[in-house]
């Protein structure tokens, strides 16, 4: 199976900063890697497909980078509302894997 | 609009067998560029994938629980069913189920609100 490294595990930022979260598979999977929001005892929301496609109704602040192994997920500009947790997913013909999930806390 | 209502028991004992029951609405299960997939998450930690079925009933299934797992849909009743067996307190979490789009790459799009379940006897 592709497992996938998520990092950092938490994050503490202000609102403003940029961050960004890394997402490493353990093998080559083109670009087959979706990122989604959770916020606290929500279902999750996707924000990314294919990684770098913005999901209609996104905002632009998110976005998404890489291919093959390594995978970026950025938010330009950290707004309040942003505070969730944010998962990687790969997928190929036969499974799905998710990261660990990076939890995003405001400063 | 598409929604898809997670449904099953709250409780289950230690080593029954847990059936949920995914009924969606605003698409068809028979659509060749969607498909269902089951996922969950423990209190607390991270998502886990489970299940997945498309239109032509093509399933697969998680390695590490492929044995206790079996997927199937009922097109004329928009239903997706998940059944597990041999339930243990570690599969306690929230069960959510999600459309799969398959359209310019594969992605879970819309997604249930989740349903509880508790195992303990």
């Amino acid at each position: 199976d592709i497992q996938m490294t998520q990092s950092p595990s938490s994050l503490s930022a202000s609102v403003g900063d940029r961050v960004t979260i890394t997402c490493q598979a353990s093998q080559d999977i083109s670009n087959y890697l979706n990122w989604y929001q959770q916020k606290p005892g929500k279902a999750p929301k996707l924000l990314i497909y294919d990684a770098s496609n913005l999901e209609t109704g996104v905002p632009s602040r998110f976005s998404g980078s890489g291919s093959g192994t390594d995978f970026t997920f950025t938010i330009s500009s950290l707004q309040p509302e942003d505070i969730a947790t944010y998962y990687c997913q790969q997928y190929d013909n036969l499974s799905v894997t998710f990261g660990q999930g990076t939890k995003l806390e405001i400063k | 609009q598409v929604t898809l209502k997670e449904s099953g028991p709250v409780l289950v004992k230690p080593t029954e067998t847990l059936t949920l029951t995914c009924t969606v609405s605003g698409f068809s299960l028979s659509n060749a560029r969607m498909g269902v997939s089951w996922i969950r998450q423990p209190p607390g930690k991270a998502l886990e994938w489970l299940a997945h079925i498309f239109s032509n009933d093509e399933k697969s299934y998680s390695t590490s629980l492929k044995s206790r797992l079996t997927i199937s849909k009922d097109t004329s009743k928009s239903q997706v069913v998940l059944t597990m067996t041999n339930m243990d307190p570690v599969d306690t979490a929230t069960y959510y189920c999600a459309r799969m789009l398959l359209w310019f790459g594969e992605r879970m799009d819309v997604w249930g609100k989740g349903t509880t379940v508790t195992v303990s006897s």
